[in-house]
């Protein structure tokens, strides 16, 4: 079945280390975000991209780093000047005409 | 930076009672409004999106409305079940340039119904 997997589920991370969570599809979806949730917040959007070899930043990418070097992977990378990063993170792709696919999350805790 | 506000924030209602929640936005530019249900430890599942003023769409036992010039969308649950319980939630895409397919959400609203 199509969809979107993210790992790991479950994340720890000292402070001070730069840590990468995976997304990928494989829907042939154009487009690939990256959001973070925090308790009582909606959603609110990190970094974007709509093709490869290029991506946007969203409301909130300082701290974050990306990459979109094949149509079917958007890993995100919580760096060490990310001043807040525990949180949930969440995947997502669309495709024009197909709606949006979420994937299950990465929940980040820094200790 | 578009505002969407969902009211109310958390709701506990009894097994059979209908009810509705409400999304908020500026009524300025925007390509569609999504409504999702988040079931916990699962990805959020898409509801409906909807484009138009006075656009109505249904689904079994719930449905939505949208209102662009007034700038609200109502989601409505007619007899709720226990698996209903879920946080829905509603989000705003972006219109063209390099802002197009972005995703503006509230911050939800939890429902929680009770056998």
């Amino acid at each position: 079945d199509g969809g979107i997997t993210q790992s790991p589920k479950y994340l720890f991370r000292k402070e001070g280390q730069n840590v990468t969570l995976s997304c990928e599809q494989n829907l042939n979806h154009d487009a690939m975000y990256w959001y973070r949730q925090d308790p009582g917040q909606g959603l609110r959007l990190i970094y974007y991209s709509q093709i490869v070899n290029d991506f946007q930043k969203g409301d909130i990418a300082e701290g974050y780093s990306v990459s979109r070097e094949k149509k079917e992977s958007f890993p995100l990378t919580v760096t060490s000047a990310q001043k807040n990063p525990t949180a949930f993170y969440l995947c997502a792709s669309t495709q024009e005409g197909h709606g949006y696919t979420f994937g299950s999350g990465t929940r980040l805790t820094v200790v | 930076i578009l505002n969407v506000e969902q009211s109310p924030q958390s709701l506990h209602v009894q097994e059979g009672d209908s009810t509705n929640f409400t999304c908020s936005f500026p009524s300025s530019n925007f390509y569609a409004l999504h409504w999702y249900r988040w079931e916990t430890a699962k990805s959020p599942e898409a509801l409906f999106v909807m484009t138009l003023n006075g656009d109505e769409k249904k689904k079994g036992r719930i449905s939505a409305t949208l209102n662009t010039k007034e700038g609200y969308s109502y989601l409505y649950i007619k007899g709720s079940q226990p698996e209903d319980s879920a946080t829905y939630l509603c989000a705003l895409e972006s219109a063209g340039g390099t802002s197009y397919g972005k995703l503006t959400f509230g911050q939800g609203t939890i429902l929680t119904v009770h056998p």
